[in-house]
């Protein structure tokens, strides 16, 4: 059974600074992994996904990273800005290669 | 278009009662899928949808039914509900050529 670790589960940070948010994963057969965005109260944002066959993704002021070997993968922001403020939430597949299995989510809070 | 809609955004029940909880996607994905949302918990899969016609349970699914009326449309039905399936409900959709799912924007269900 896949297990997704997030740490830390909540972070802030001045605006302007870089910063990296991790997930951990348990099953490493995936082909990909999908990182979203969820504001308070709201649905889930698709941010970026990685296919096993890709190392990085970037996407604007993004930049995913996946270690398939180690069962990782990495969220890059650059530049934060406070509308950058969320939960963000990593989601390799579980069982099956479309079923997601999800982290609690790192809380992320930009301060101005 | 549309993406992905659900009904209702918000439904309070009362202990014992029933409903449904309607899901629409208009991308003409196969697969769709419930997930519900547990402070602490991260989503977890009830039920998907690989294509019309056929559903599978997911890791959660006690307490729940689902209907895939046709490519569009995924319902699911609390038959008697408890306190226990007070969340937040998230349906997605995707499709098995193109990695990554597409959320619903949530319906927030309070059991009393």
């Amino acid at each position: 059974k896949q297990e997704v670790t997030q740490i830390p589960a909540a972070l802030s940070v001045p605006e302007g600074e870089n910063l990296v948010l991790n997930c951990s994963f348990t099953d490493s057969a995936i082909y990909n992994l999908q990182w979203f965005r969820q504001d308070p109260g709201k649905g889930l944002t698709s941010l970026l996904l990685i296919q096993s066959s890709q190392r990085e993704q970037t996407s604007g002021r993004l930049n995913a990273s996946l270690d398939k070997s180690s069962g990782r993968s990495t969220l890059y922001i650059a530049a934060s800005q406070p509308g950058d403020s969320a939960t963000y939430l990593c989601a390799p597949p579980g069982f099956g290669n479309e079923k997601l299995t999800f982290g609690t989510g790192t809380r992320l809070t930009i301060i101005p | 278009n549309a993406g992905v809609t659900q009904t209702p955004k918000f439904q309070v029940l009362k202990t014992g009662q029933s409903m449904t909880l309607q899901c629409a996607q208009d991308m003409n994905h196969n697969s769709m899928y419930w997930y519900r949302q547990d402070p602490g918990m991260g989503l977890r899969l009830i039920y998907y949808s690989a294509s019309e016609g056929t559903t599978d349970k997911g890791e959660v699914p006690n307490g729940y039914n689902v209907s895939r009326l046709n490519k569009r449309e995924f319902s699911l039905r609390l038959e008697s509900a408890a306190p226990s399936q007070t969340s937040v409900y998230f349906c997605a959709s995707s499709e098995a050529e193109v990695p990554g799912q597409y959320f619903g924007p949530g319906t927030r269900l309070t059991v009393t």
